[in-house]
């Protein structure tokens, strides 16, 4: 099993530019989310999904746009990059409510707004 | 709405020496309690957690954490640290334990474990 792949693994964008940041997982996990890892500040839950078609928003949305049309992807949009966007992102995937594993997490892209 | 706090951004130890990394939840339900930890530049990696009524939770590398309700803690310990377990330390709390969901995890801030020798 993959598990959790990411991609790009690094990417500089320009302030104002648009882009998607890719995540797939393969383990059939009902639940994935997206956090973002900032010195000192730990992880923070940008927007998470409970299934396909289901999406909700975290602790910092702002600025980025999820959807979930299957069970495999879940990519997460900047719809118009700030340098604020400055982080590494981990996309992570977790069984549904009857089997609380904790999450797999992807190996992160690391993102550099200037 | 849970928290967690984590005492210590840095804790240093002696290779062989006991570890013990802090982790305080705050919850208005019953938690799911995680610890994850962090290589560098890796991904988070599930050390162990407490999803039942066993307080006390045996993890992978020699790792365990022990739930204590009265106290509010998941305290991370290893009787003997290895050079191998210098990472970021990262505690977790899901929330709706009691309808089952858990769809979201809450990060505490973070523990960077020195070992030297």
């Amino acid at each position: 099993n993959a598990g959790v792949t990411q991609t790009p693994k690094f990417q500089v964008l320009k302030t104002g530019q648009s882009m998607t940041l890719q995540c797939a997982q393969d383990m059939n996990h009902e639940y994935m989310s997206w956090y973002r890892q900032d010195p000192g500040m730990g992880l923070r839950l940008i927007h998470y999904s409970v299934g396909a078609g289901i999406t909700d928003q975290g602790e910092v949305p702002n600025g980025y746009n999820v959807s979930r049309s299957t069970t495999e992807d879940f990519p997460l949009r900047l719809l118009s990059a700030a340098p604020s966007q400055t982080s590494v992102y981990f996309c992570a995937s977790s069984y549904g409510p009857r089997r609380p594993y904790g999450y797999t997490f992807g190996s992160g892209t690391r993102l550099t707004v200037v | 709405a849970q928290s967690v706090t984590q005492l210590g951004s840095h804790v240093s130890v002696s290779e062989g020496a006991l570890v013990l990394l802090r982790c305080n939840y705050s919850s208005s339900v019953p938690p799911y309690l995680f610890w994850y930890v962090q290589y560098p530049n890796q991904g988070l990696q599930l050390l162990l957690k407490y999803t039942s009524a066993a307080t006390l939770v045996k993890g992978i590398n020699g790792f365990e954490a022990e739930f204590k309700k009265s106290e509010t803690s998941f305290h991370l310990t290893k009787p003997s640290a290895h050079m191998s377990d210098a990472a970021e330390y990262f505690c977790a709390v899901s929330d709706d334990r009691n309808t089952g969901t858990a769809s979201k995890l809450t990060f505490g801030t973070g523990t960077r474990l020195q070992v030297t020798l």
